[in-house]
């Protein structure tokens, strides 16, 4: 089974703190993802890489940045954290070539609290 | 407008009862997926299609692209399906588009 991993379920950060998420994945997949879910919204793309040091924008990038130095890693970065950035992160990998038989697979969900 | 609209928002139901959530969307996809939440947040991907209808146990998925419409189905329902029911189409290559999602509770 593919397994992505978040490193932490629960984090509580100060505004202006620098946060990283960690997702790694064990499946080779070259796609990652990461997205916010908030109430009402539904989950929304903050950043997503198809391939090692490649990053593209998503929907609302604002406020983070993100770092794939290796394939199985990609990290969310809130260069500094804001109370409107307390959401649940989830990050996703699915593999390439992207189409109707290639589920993106996600991590359980890390749920950030910035005070 | 979102481009992906589900309803209901929120459903109660009774086990044993035949639930269905229904997903409307906008654009033009090349496949849309359901996925499944847990409390706690951990997301399933249950079915991704394009066309048809897919069954996998007490679920169903079906689809109509001319109508852009998709609906799933869980026969017999039971408490542990309760969950949150997300839809989400494939605009792009790359990118998803998800609704805003349908929590389903189902009691005893």
């Amino acid at each position: 089974d593919v397994k992505v991993t978040q490193s932490s379920r629960y984090l509580v950060k100060r505004t202006g703190e620098k946060v990283f998420l960690e997702c790694v994945q064990d499946m080779d997949h070259e796609n990652m993802f990461w997205y916010r879910q908030d109430p009402g919204l539904g989950l929304r793309l903050i950043y997503f890489s198809y391939d090692v040091k490649m990053k593209e924008k998503g929907d609302i990038p604002e406020g983070y940045s993100v770092s794939r130095e290796k394939k199985e890693r990609f990290s969310l970065i809130l260069e500094s954290a804001s109370t409107n950035q307390t959401s649940m992160y989830l990050c996703a990998s699915s593999p390439i070539p992207e189409g109707a038989n290639q589920p993106q697979h996600f991590g359980d969900g890390t749920r950030l609290s910035i005070l | 407008k979102n481009e992906v609209e589900q309803s209901p928002q929120n459903l109660t139901a009774q086990e044993g009862e035949f639930i269905t959530i229904n997903c409307s969307y906008s654009v033009g996809i090349s496949a849309l997926h359901w996925l499944q939440q847990h409390p706690g947040g951990g997301i399933v991907s249950l079915f991704m299609l394009s066309s048809g209808k897919k069954k996998h146990g007490r679920l169903i998925a079906t689809i109509n692209i001319q109508e852009k419409h998709s609906s799933l189905h869980i026969t017999a329902s039971h408490p542990r399906d309760s969950a949150v029911y997300i839809c989400a189409v494939r605009w792009t290559p790359d990118k998803l588009i998800f609704g805003t999602g349908t929590r389903l509770q189902v009691f005893p």
